[in-house]
C-alpha cells in the first residue's frame, strides 16, 4: 500500500521569506499523480500544485513549486515570497492510476507565516 | 471551477439520534465519491468511496451499519450517521472526482457535534 510521510508537523518563517515543506511517499507504481493541497482556518481543502509522475518537468503555480525527485520518491513544496494568507496546514497526497485511485494524505505541516 | 457543497455546514445532534449530511457537486458529474472524517490537527481519514448507483467500499476499520453512504445520482452523495454518539463528533469532508478520475474536488466540508 502507498504511503505518504510529512516528517515537519510544523514549520514558522516571517513574511517574504522561502520556505520548504518536504514529502517522502512509498509505492511501487510507476505512474501516479502528486498533489499539495493546502487547509486554511476555514476547512476548505484547496488543491495548490500537482504533478504527474511520468512528467520530469517540476510543475510550477505562480509563487509555488515543487521539486520532484521520482528515483528518492521525494515531493518537496516551495512557497517563494510568502504572504500571511499562506498560513495554513499543508497536505501532501498521492493518487495512484490502478484500482480505485484513491488520494492518500501525508499527516499535514502547519504552516504559520509571521508578520 | 467545479464547485461542491455540502450541507449542513454545521449540525448538533443529541446522542441516539441519526444525522445526514448532503454532498452534491453544482457543475459536473460526479461519478466517484468519497467521504473523509477529518480529527481536530490531524490528516484527512477516507471512509469510504462510492460510485454512482453501486454500494460504496468502506475502509477498514469503518463501521457500514453506523456510517450509511448513498450516491444515488451523479451529483448527490449523502452520508448518514446513524445512532450518534459523542465518539462520532468531527469533521466530515466529502470530495468528488468526475468520469475522467484525474481530480478531485473537495466540499467545505460540516462539522457533526453530538451531545
Amino acid at each position: 500500500a502507498q504511503t505518504v510521510t510529512q516528517s515537519q508537523p510544523e514549520m514558522s518563517v516571517q513574511e517574504a521569506e522561502t520556505v520548504t515543506l518536504s514529502c517522502t511517499y512509498d509505492t511501487s507504481e510507476s505512474n501516479y499523480y502528486l498533489f499539495w493541497y493546502k487547509q486554511p482556518p476555514s476547512r476548505q481543502m484547496i488543491l495548490v500544485i500537482r504533478q504527474e509522475a511520468y512528467k520530469q518537468q517540476n510543475a510550477t503555480e505562480n509563487r509555488f513549486s515543487v521539486n520532484f525527485q521520482k528515483a528518492a520518491k521525494s515531493f518537496s513544496l516551495k512557497i517563494s515570497d510568502s504572504q500571511l494568507g499562506d498560513t495554513a496546514m499543508y497536505f501532501c497526497a498521492f493518487k495512484g492510476v490502478q484500482g480505485a485511485q484513491k488520494l492518500v494524505f501525508g499527516q499535514g505541516t502547519r504552516l504559520t507565516i509571521n508578520p | 471551477g467545479a464547485v461542491v457543497s455540502q450541507h449542513p455546514s454545521w449540525v448538533i445532534c443529541k446522542s441516539g439520534t441519526s444525522v445526514k449530511i448532503e454532498c452534491r457537486s453544482l457543475d459536473f458529474q460526479a461519478t466517484t465519491m468519497f467521504w473523509y472524517r477529518q480529527f481536530p490537527k490531524q490528516s484527512l481519514m477516507l471512509m469510504a468511496t462510492s460510485n454512482e448507483g453501486s454500494k460504496a467500499t468502506y475502509e477498514q476499520g469503518v463501521e457500514k451499519d453506523k456510517f450509511l453512504i448513498n450516491h444515488a445520482s451523479l451529483t448527490l452523495s449523502t452520508l448518514t450517521v446513524t445512532s450518534a454518539h459523542p465518539e462520532d463528533s468531527s469533521f466530515y469532508i466529502c470530495s468528488a472526482r468526475d468520469g475522467r478520475g484525474y481530480e478531485q474536488y473537495f466540499g467545505p466540508g460540516t462539522r457533526l457535534t453530538v451531545t
